[in-house]
């Protein structure tokens, strides 16, 4: 079983809000894993938006991102939810969930999923 | 501007070798594991090394990884043309408490 699995591309208006998912395994959620999200502007690097641990639900987010991404999850689902909220132009790019079972190191069993494409007009 | 500094493009021959060097500070490369990423064009993210040297599953021998001080350091030999692709190193930094990644160094194979 694919551990992480991502929607697919989002259009969203300047203003507006958009919700995307990550479908996990569930070991993803009896194994302790973290589920970060990173985001790649076009051309760009990557930047980290924050991270929900998946067992109990807790999340940490980016300073940057405080207030503008909110990361929930529906274990009935097994799904995690990243909610980005007053799009602008910038937030345009592919946005990636991957799991590590450390918040803070990445071991061989890290998993990145095959990102979503977001695109703000 | 990234806080992490990776050189934008490094090139070489086939069958030679390249390195880029991630320069950090105490709060992230200096006091926490560093890892290394591939990227293709149009694809995610490929896990190379993972706590700074230690090679992820299905990763030849030809890379390695390593770290001094505040700065780590991604090498490849033998370049092959599969090589080429962009390439991340990305650490915690405590302080900020938030990843940070390096912002991509090109490898061309000329």
């Amino acid at each position: 079983q694919v551990p992480l699995v991502q929607s697919g591309a989002e259009v969203g208006k300047t203003g507006a809000s958009v919700r995307l998912s990550c479908k996990a395994s569930e070991d993803t959620f009896t194994n302790h894993y973290y589920v970060h999200w990173v985001r790649q502007a076009p051309g760009q690097g990557l930047e980290w938006l924050g991270v929900l641990y998946a067992t109990v639900g807790s999340t940490a987010y980016g300073p940057k991102f405080e207030g503008k991404v909110t990361l929930t999850k529906d274990t009935s689902t097994g799904t995690i939810f990243l909610d980005l909220r007053g799009l602008a132009s910038e937030d345009t790019g592919v946005y990636y969930c991957m799991r590590s079972v450390f918040m803070t190191a990445v071991t061989d069993d890290s998993f990145w999923a095959q990102g979503t494409l977001v695109s703000v007009s | 501007q990234s806080i992490l500094t990776l050189p934008p493009s490094v090139s070489a021959a086939p069958g030679q070798t390249v390195t880029m060097s991630c320069s950090g500070n105490s709060n992230n490369i200096g006091s926490n594991d560093v890892s290394w990423y591939r990227q293709f064009p149009g694809t995610g993210p490929q896990l190379l090394i993972y706590q700074g040297d230690k090679r992820a599953s299905g990763i030849p021998d030809r890379f390695s990884g390593s770290k001094s001080d505040r700065s780590a350091t991604l090498g490849i030999t033998g370049l092959q043309f599969g090589d080429e692709a962009l390439y991340f190193c990305a650490v915690w930094d405590r302080s900020l408490r938030i990843w940070l990644f390096g912002g991509g160094t090109h490898v061309t194979v000329l």
